[in-house]
């Protein structure tokens, strides 16, 4: 199945400071999401992006679908981002397949 | 759109007991699917319906587990006699279609003591 391997797996910034997720996987997707999971567990729809570049206000992200990689990019960063990251991917009819995940923690 | 609902939110039960839980979905997307989530890993795939025909389950869905989803619209997830392995959160997403993003909801937390 489809692998997907998210760096870095733990990040610490220093609140305004911007960073970047990287996300590659080991198969051409149909479907890639990019997920924030808050301290309650939510896991909460960030972008659904199998290919391209979006943008939502200080976060966006960029799909390279054909080199296998995406990229999260969270600018200006306030400590309400602080959560873990997955990335998500499937291809077809085959289930959600998520990343471990890159941990963030942003402090004052 | 009410988004994606889970009931309970937390459940705290005694190893060898049954536990069910409930998930409904957005009102018009077809597919439905439960996930499992444990401590510092990403959510693992248990099983998903397109409408009420089960097509697919993970090899993580013991005999023990089963999930129905009998008109096409709300889901439930029973575990029969509940293993502390079991404890972890229930996650419970739908979507319209394959091609499309999923919607999860809040998660049930099970403890299995």
């Amino acid at each position: 199945g489809i692998q997907v391997e998210q760096s870095p797996p733990d990040l610490i910034l220093q609140e305004g400071a911007n960073s970047t997720l990287r996300c590659n996987f080991s198969d051409s997707v149909n479907n890639l999401q990019w997920f924030h999971q808050n301290p309650w567990g939510q896991l909460i729809n960030l972008f659904y992006i199998p290919s391209g570049t979006k943008q939502n206000g200080r976060l966006s992200a960029t799909t390279v679908a054909t080199e296998r990689y995406s990229l999260l990019y969270i600018s200006s960063s306030q400590t309400t981002d602080s959560g873990v990251y997955f990335c998500a991917v499937n291809s077809g009819n085959t289930p959600l397949v998520f990343g471990k995940g890159t941990r963030l923690s942003v402090i004052a | 759109d009410t988004g994606v609902s889970q009931d309970p939110r937390h459940k705290i039960t005694k190893r060898g007991q049954n536990v069910t839980f409930r998930c409904d979905p957005i009102s018009e997307h077809n597919r439905l699917y439960w996930y499992r989530q444990t401590l510092g890993q990403g959510p693992e795939f248990l099983t998903y319906f397109q409408n009420e025909a089960q097509l697919e389950k993970s090899r993580l869905l013991s005999d023990r587990f089963s999930a129905e989803r009998p008109k096409g619209s709300f889901s439930t997830l029973e575990i029969q006699r509940t293993e502390q392995g079991d404890s972890a959160m229930y996650l419970c997403a739908s979507s319209l279609g394959t091609w499309d993003g999923r919607t999860f909801g809040p998660g049930t937390r099970l403890t299995v003591t």
